[in-house]
């Protein structure tokens, strides 16, 4: 089945550092990818997507490009802010298969920005 | 504005006592979907629901029971409770237009069964 592998945290930078979460993925067919991003006591807010090969996904100065060759999605930010302190989630779904409708998430990484 | 709606928010119940756990959106959205998420263990996907009286197994649905009678409604059921059933559970509706494809998730319902 699918199955979605991020890096492991918990991770802690000072505020400016460049931050990059790494996540692969293993999927049949074409699936979309996903970061989702929780706030503490929160539900998971989508932060950005990409749906096809080489697409790059982009919202509050994070990005993460979906590279097919590598089966991986990688999340960048170049200057933290102690606002980014959150769980971070990689995520995939799939349309066109016979997993369609089905949601995989990682094990989340834990991001703790200090001033 | 869109919202996922979850209750209740926290429950502390007894092991074999029936529960359910409402979920309600109102974007018009075709797809509902439950998942529970444990420390070190992510988000795992219990069932969703691809529209009215349409639902699947997800990951790890031994325990759970759902119904879609409509579309702005997907409850969760828990017809006998045990202690491996304490988590942090989430309803989540989503747009699955293309590069819309986009999933809306509820303030969570944190279940402890005693």
């Amino acid at each position: 089945g699918d199955s979605v592998t991020q890096m492991e945290g918990p991770v802690t930078l000072s505020e400016e550092a460049f931050l990059t979460i790494n996540c692969t993925y293993t999927a049949t067919g074409y699936p979309s990818l996903f970061w989702y991003v929780q706030y503490p006591g929160e539900g998971l807010q989508l932060l950005l997507k990409a749906t096809k090969a080489d697409d790059k996904g982009s919202n509050k100065g994070f990005e993460a490009t979906y590279r097919k060759e590598t089966t991986s999605f990688h999340l960048e930010k170049g200057s933290v802010q102690v606002s980014d302190s959150a769980v971070y989630f990689c995520a995939l779904s799939s349309w066109r298969n016979t997993n369609a409708g089905k949601s995989t998430f990682g094990d989340g990484t834990t991001l703790t920005v200090k001033p | 504005e869109a919202q996922v709606t979850q209750n209740p928010r926290y429950l502390i119940t007894v092991t074999g006592k029936k529960l359910t756990v409402t979920c309600s959106q109102n974007m018009n959205h075709e797809y509902m979907s439950w998942y529970r998420q444990d420390p070190g263990l992510g988000l795992r996907q219990i069932y969703y629901s691809m529209n009215v009286e349409a639902t699947d197994k997800g990951d790890v649905p031994e325990g759970y029971k759902v119904s879609r009678k409509e579309k702005r409604n997907f409850p969760l059921i828990l017809e006998s409770p045990s202690p491996n059933q304490t988590s942090l559970y989430f309803c989540a509706s989503r747009n699955t237009g293309g590069r819309t494809d986009t999933q809306y998730f509820g303030p969570g319902t944190r279940l402890t069964v005693l």
